[in-house]
């Protein structure tokens, strides 16, 4: 089955502490994006990538960092510079050049610092 | 710059009874517009678009948005809803002209609508 998996699907994290989230799809989606959702703020893109090796901050992409190393793979690392990491994470793909498809979205991860 | 409004955080309808939910948008080009869905602690899950052509469109699970130009509208609706209904509903817009430049794809989300669907 294709599809994008996120894990894991819940994250402890201790404040000071750097946590990597993981997002692989095997959709040979060239786009993939990471989202954050808030209660009451919908989504808010965090980063994104059209394409191996290349990446785009998006709206709120100070404290995060990602990599983009394989087609299949978008990791997203949480610094200790993010203050307010505590959020319910999603990642996305898409096929680039065919943006009138829908996106595809992983199951989430959640993370809370304690 | 383009931007979704949902105007609504809430819905409630009784089951059996028709359902709306109101999404407007603003693109500077042609929109091409979705509808989510979300369940508790899960990802999206693609119910319809619009791209081009027919104003009514139709989905998953019996739903139906209407786009309207004039209005900046795509609302959700589904003519008699369903107590599995219930769930956050996010519209979503692209603009047309994204196809050809870098940020080909980058969506903007509304902040979504809790729908609840009584017995």
């Amino acid at each position: 089955d294709g599809g994008i998996t996120q894990s894991p699907k819940y994250l402890f994290r201790k404040e000071g502490q750097n946590v990597t989230l993981s997002c692989e799809q095997n959709l040979n989606h060239d786009a993939m994006y990471w989202y954050r959702q808030d209660p009451g703020q919908g989504l808010r893109l965090i980063y994104y990538s059209q394409i191996v090796n290349d990446f785009q901050k998006g709206d709120i992409a100070e404290g995060y960092s990602v990599s983009r190393e394989k087609k299949e793979s978008f990791p997203l690392t949480v610094t200790s510079a993010q203050k307010n990491p505590t959020a319910f994470y999603l990642c996305a793909s898409l096929r680039t050049g065919w943006s009138h498809t829908e996106a595809f979205f992983g199951q989430g991860t959640r993370l809370t610092v304690v | 710059a383009q931007s979704v409004a949902q105007p609504e955080d809430q819905v409630n309808v009784a089951e059996g009874n028709p359902l709306t939910v109101k999404c407007t948008y603003s693109v500077s080009g042609n929109p091409y517009l979705f509808w989510y869905v979300q369940y508790p602690n899960r990802g999206l899950q693609f119910l319809l678009k619009y791209i081009t052509g027919d104003n009514l469109v139709k989905g998953s699970y019996g739903f139906e948005a209407e786009f309207n130009k004039s209005q900046t509208s795509f609302h959700l609706k589904k003519p008699s809803a369903l107590v599995s209904d219930s769930a956050l509903y996010f519209c979503a817009v692209r603009d047309y002209r994204e196809t050809y430049n870098t940020n080909a794809g980058k969506s903007t989300f509304g902040d979504g609508t809790t729908l609840t669907v009584k017995p």
